[in-house]
């Protein structure tokens, strides 16, 4: 069974920082790209990072709304997902889901529980 | 404001077979078969429900199929049942700037 489990998350101060983790079983990580997708309270999803497999070299993306202040990463060795978001805003403050991305690379195929971020001071 | 629309509320009754649409653009919708379904419970992660424009993963009912015309996708429900009761997001593979854009998402009331 494929199972994402999150954890990290929490209550910061605007311009603060924070680390979610993400980690899985059930499959063989390295195999796939894994993404943060969020969700500001009462809205839509928003795509936030990627993190290619090794196949395709490990390369990241990003949000423009969050590049050059969110990392993502990933440890294979620990079938761990990583999000690094420094300089946080308030409308940085959402439930972040780690989702794997399925086999076409164009739909999220499982999801993590989600976690909750505030960033208020 | 979403990439791709969708109006935002949507309602039937139990039995009944209602559909959801997705307008994009031809970078989006119009120009791949790379459309996905998601179903979110209150307080719950999204689950996906159609990929590749209709396609279902394994152990989602086959209540639900998906299609598309043009610029716009469809997500059909049919034989309503309470538990369908949700938002439904649609997203798209895009070449313009993130690899995936998504609907502002759907309520559906199943009355």
């Amino acid at each position: 069974e494929v199972q994402l489990v999150q954890s990290g998350g929490g209550l910061v101060q605007p311009g603060g920082s924070l680390r979610l983790s993400c980690a899985v079983s059930g499959f063989t990580f390295s195999d796939h790209c894994m993404d943060w997708v969020r969700q500001a309270p009462g809205k839509g999803l928003e795509w936030v990072a990627r993190t290619r497999n090794k196949a395709d070299g490990y390369t990241t993306e990003y949000a423009a709304s969050v590049k050059g202040r969110f990392t993502i990463s990933r440890d294979d060795s620990k079938n761990s997902l990583y999000l690094q978001m420094n300089s946080l805003r308030t409308e940085d403050t959402a439930v972040y889901y780690c989702s794997r991305v399925g086999v076409a690379k164009a739909y999220f195929d499982n999801w993590g529980q989600g976690t909750l971020v505030t960033v208020s001071s | 404001q979403s990439a791709l629309t969708q109006p935002a509320s949507v309602s039937g009754s139990p039995g009944q077979s209602i559909t959801v649409s997705c307008t994009g653009t031809r970078s989006d919708v119009g120009g791949y078969n790379y459309v996905s379904w998601y179903q979110q419970h209150p307080g719950k992660a999204p689950k996906l429900i159609i990929y590749d424009v209709s396609k279902r993963p394994s152990g989602v009912s086959n209540r639900f199929s998906g299609s598309k015309s043009g610029n716009t996708a469809s997500l059909t429900i049919s034989g309503l049942q309470a538990e369908d009761e949700a938002h439904y997001y649609c997203s798209s593979y895009t070449r313009i700037s993130t690899w995936v854009v998504f609907g502002g998402g759907t309520m559906l009331a199943v009355l």
